[in-house]
């Protein structure tokens, strides 16, 4: 069965470095999310992206943070100026379309580490 | 903001026993899901629930979206000790992209 696939499985980077989480959504999706969950804690919605924009973002995406699809398979969180509060696991998921039966389907995640 | 309580935070059961755990929200949902995690893993689709009232099955599993569309239940029958972990409800309004998330039922089975 096609999944979504994330790298790196962890990623341990310095406060104020520049880090950048890779995704490749599944091959027939046209709808792209990332969320993140803080150890211990619910997944929180970060920001949707279809054709080409962001199309919703929560207030936890604030300008440290961009998304982008670099080419056709993958699509890319990127956090400029990393805290710690940064430390979480980061989920990608993508959905075929807006279908009332087309669901998100999940990654394994990124752990991110910052130090 | 939308907000999902989940409940119980925590099970802890005897294997063969039947589970149950519920979300309710203030807010009207147009879509239910049920995820589980696993440790070290994404959340993986359990059930999705599309219509008020439904009430759908997948195995052992059983869940439905309750009629006034802010609420919806998870029952596992007849546990298995590979039913440890975490399940997550989420759910989507009309018109939104994001699923809001439960806080997450850990449940924990002796054998």
């Amino acid at each position: 069965e096609p999944e979504v696939t994330q790298t790196p499985s962890h990623q341990v980077t310095q406060m104020g470095q520049e880090v950048i989480l890779r995704c490749v959504p599944i091959s027939n999706h046209l709808y792209f999310y990332w969320y993140r969950q803080i150890l211990g804690q619910k997944v929180e919605f970060l920001v949707s992206f279809y054709n080409n924009e962001i199309s919703e973002k929560s207030e936890i995406f604030d300008d440290q943070f961009s998304v982008e699809r670099p080419d056709g398979s993958n699509f890319t969180l990127k956090i400029r100026s990393t805290k710690l509060e940064d430390s979480a696991m980061y989920f990608c998921a993508s959905r075929r379309g807006q279908g009332w039966d087309q669901p998100q389907h999940f990654g394994d995640g990124t752990r991110l580490s910052i130090l | 903001g939308q907000q999902l309580n989940q409940s119980p935070q925590s099970m802890f059961i005897q294997e063969g026993e039947d589970v149950s755990m519920n979300c309710t929200s203030s807010s009207i949902f147009n879509t239910w899901l049920w995820y589980k995690q696993d440790p070290g893993e994404g959340p993986v689709l359990l059930i999705a629930l599309y219509k008020a009232g439904e009430l759908t099955s997948n195995g052992r599993l059983t869940a439905q979206f309750g009629i006034t569309r802010k609420d919806s239940f998870l029952n596992i029958s007849a546990s298995i000790p590979s039913d440890v972990g975490i399940y997550f409800c989420a759910g989507q309004g009309a018109g939104a992209q994001k699923l809001v998330f439960g806080q997450g039922t850990r449940l924990t089975i002796n054998p």
